[in-house]
């Protein structure tokens, strides 16, 4: 079975520019859940959604949003990039409520 | 869902056990134990999770104190590629289905 996919795996960005990123759920997935890494506030959860409707969410602005896809794939998207959300973003699939598989990451580096 | 504590970092002979410590004295009855790690820059792996029962996968083996305040992971045989920072955590699921990551342990396993 495949694993879960993150698109693009690496990207840079400038102040005040909008970023999307992608994540393909492992196949019979239909939860997927977004996290940001930071070496200062480690691993937070972003916000998860299951069956195409954001289910529940972290504490983040509403600069961060995101979608899920009938087909169970998800986006998010930053607003307004600070430097501040240089970061790993990580996104993991799940069955309903079990365990978490997660992706490779995409890297954001904003300037 | 409760706190955790592990200790910062742990040392380990390759080809040892390597037993890795979390207290979780506020956990509540429909908590969970999830065990994840994560290798450097990449995503975190699941490893294995318990309720009351101890429990054993191909990966570890998960004891979990008889008043479920307290567990141990254990990697039978560490080798260098268990390296990794080793994160505990108690996870209730339902209508809050959110992983919250604590510091974690890093596992250093030394040839």
């Amino acid at each position: 079975k495949a694993g879960v996919t993150q698109t693009p795996r690496y990207l840079i960005k400038t102040r005040g520019q909008q970023v999307t990123l992608s994540c393909s759920p492992i196949s019979g997935h239909r939860s997927v859940s977004w996290y940001q890494q930071t070496p200062g506030q480690g691993l937070q959860f972003l916000f998860e959604y299951f069956s195409e409707t954001q289910r529940n969410k972290g504490n983040f602005p509403g600069r961060f949003s995101g979608r899920q896809f009938s087909n169970s794939r998800s986006e998010m998207n930053v607003s307004t990039l600070e430097l501040g959300d240089s970061a790993l973003y990580l996104c993991a699939s799940s069955l309903d409520y079990n365990e978490q598989f997660f992706g490779p990451g995409t890297r954001l580096t904003v300037l | 869902d409760a706190k955790t504590t592990q200790p910062t970092s742990m040392d380990c002979a390759e080809g040892r056990a390597a037993n890795l410590p979390c207290n979780h004295s506020t956990i509540s009855g429909n908590e969970y134990v999830y065990w994840y790690r994560q290798i450097h820059s990449q995503g975190p792996q699941y490893i294995i999770h318990g309720l009351k029962n101890n429990e054993t996968n191909e990966m570890a083996s998960l004891i979990i104190t008889e008043d479920r305040k307290s567990s141990t992971l254990i990697l039978p045989h560490a080798t260098l590629r268990d390296t990794a920072v080793y994160y505990c955590i108690v996870f209730s699921g339902g209508s809050n289905y959110k992983l919250t990551f604590g510091k974690g342990t890093l596992l250093t396993v030394n040839p």
